[in-house]
Formats: structure tokens, sequence, C-alpha cells
């Protein structure tokens, strides 16, 4: 699986938008970029995915370089309560093989300021 | 209720006990996951299973078991528990394809 690269902390001011960056410079071509959350020891929970086009739901956009190599997750309106672990996490294609699996590393702290 | 229900979600044991800790999903995936994490580290995978007869071993599987009892259920098991299994486990669940996982409240697990 690619390897990613994250800060390991952030600090963003409420109401402002938080912008993580991930560094994923070995993703393969049939690799997507995965975001997750996990806010103090409460299961993870799942953010947005892309493969190359940017993405947007309700509650970030993804942004993904041209050439894959790195991603920003975009909170646009921060508050307290995403101050969280963000994990960003490349997740291969092929659900018929071992790369299908997600594989959390540390993630980035974000801690969104009053 | 709870998509992915884990049970129970505090434990304290002791070392040489077995325990068991259940997963259930109302989600309806056919895929099901254990996951460890401990203090300060990101989640590591010990089980997954693709459907009802499919267990495959993660990462560190060594010291669990799992069971598939019906594709709503999947559950963990510590034939003898000992002190560095002291950790958080969460399950989670996900379809065939590339949607993203449901997770659990988590199972805090304490052996002394």
């Amino acid at each position: 699986d690619a390897k990613t690269t994250q800060p390991t902390s952030m600090d963003c001011a409420e109401g402002r938008a938080a912008n993580l960056p991930c560094n994923h410079s070995t993703i393969s071509g049939n690799e997507y970029v995965y975001w997750y959350r996990q806010i103090h020891s409460q299961g993870p929970q799942y953010i947005i995915h892309g493969l190359k086009n940017n993405e947007t739901n309700e509650m970030a956009s993804l942004i993904i370089t041209e050439d894959r190599k790195s991603s920003t997750l975009i909170l646009p309106h921060a508050t307290l309560r995403d101050t969280a672990v963000y994990y960003c996490i490349v997740r291969g294609l092929n659900s018929g093989g071992s790369n299908y699996k997600l594989t959390f590393g540390k993630g980035t702290l974000l801690t969104v300021n009053p | 209720d709870a998509d992915v229900t884990q049970t129970p979600r505090n434990r304290i044991t002791k070392t040489g006990k077995r325990i068991m800790l259940e997963c259930s999903q109302t989600k309806g995936h056919d895929r099901m996951y254990w996951y460890r994490q401990d203090p300060g580290l990101g989640l590591r995978l010990i089980y997954y299973s693709f459907d009802v007869k499919d267990i495959n071993k993660g990462e560190i599987s060594d010291g669990y078991s799992v069971s598939r009892q019906a594709q709503a259920k999947f559950s963990l098991s510590l034939e003898s528990a000992i002190p560095n299994q002291t950790a958080l486990y969460f399950c989670a669940t996900s379809l065939a394809g590339m949607d993203g996982y449901t997770f659990g409240s988590g199972t805090r697990l304490t052996v002394v």
C-alpha cells in the first residue's frame, strides 16, 4: 500500500477553514485517497474519498493534486466539534487483493480553538 | 439504535481468562473487521471477514480468534488474556467496493 505523510498536529480558529495536508507520493493509479476522523476514543468516522477529481460532500472537500501525489482535506467552517485526529489513507481498488484494506497511520490532531 | 453495536463497552478481566467481544450490525454489509488501538497509535487490523464462510488474519492476529456467526455478527475472542492486550477494540463493516467503513463505538478492554 502507498504510504501517507501527515503533520502530527494543527490548530485552527473556530469559524475558519481548516486545511489538512497529506502527502502520498507513491500512490498508484488504482488507489483512492480516503479521509477518516476520530473524535477522542470514539470509533473513526468516514469523511470523504476520491480518485483524481476534487470531491465535496456535506462534511468536507477533498482536493487532489493533478499528479495525485498529495491532497488536502478542507473543513470550510471549523467548529469546536471538529477537534479530532484526521487520518489520510490510501486504499486500492482491487477488492480481491490485500490492498483493499484500510491501514491507519497516526494521523493529524486538529485542534479547533475558540 | 447504532448501525454497528459493540458489547461490552468496557471490560476489566484477569490475566489468563477467556473473553469474547461481540459486534452486531444492521447495515446489511457483507464485510466485517476487528481493529485494535493502543494509546497514541493508529488502528491495527486483527481479523477480517468478507462473508460468513470467509475469515482472514490481519496484521496482529496472534492471541486472538474470531467467529462469524451470521452476516450481522462477528465476535472476537481472547482465549487467554494477557496485559498487553489491554487496548481499545473497534469493529467495522463495509460493502464490497470502495465505500467507506462504518465503525462501532469501541470496547475498552483492560487485562490486569
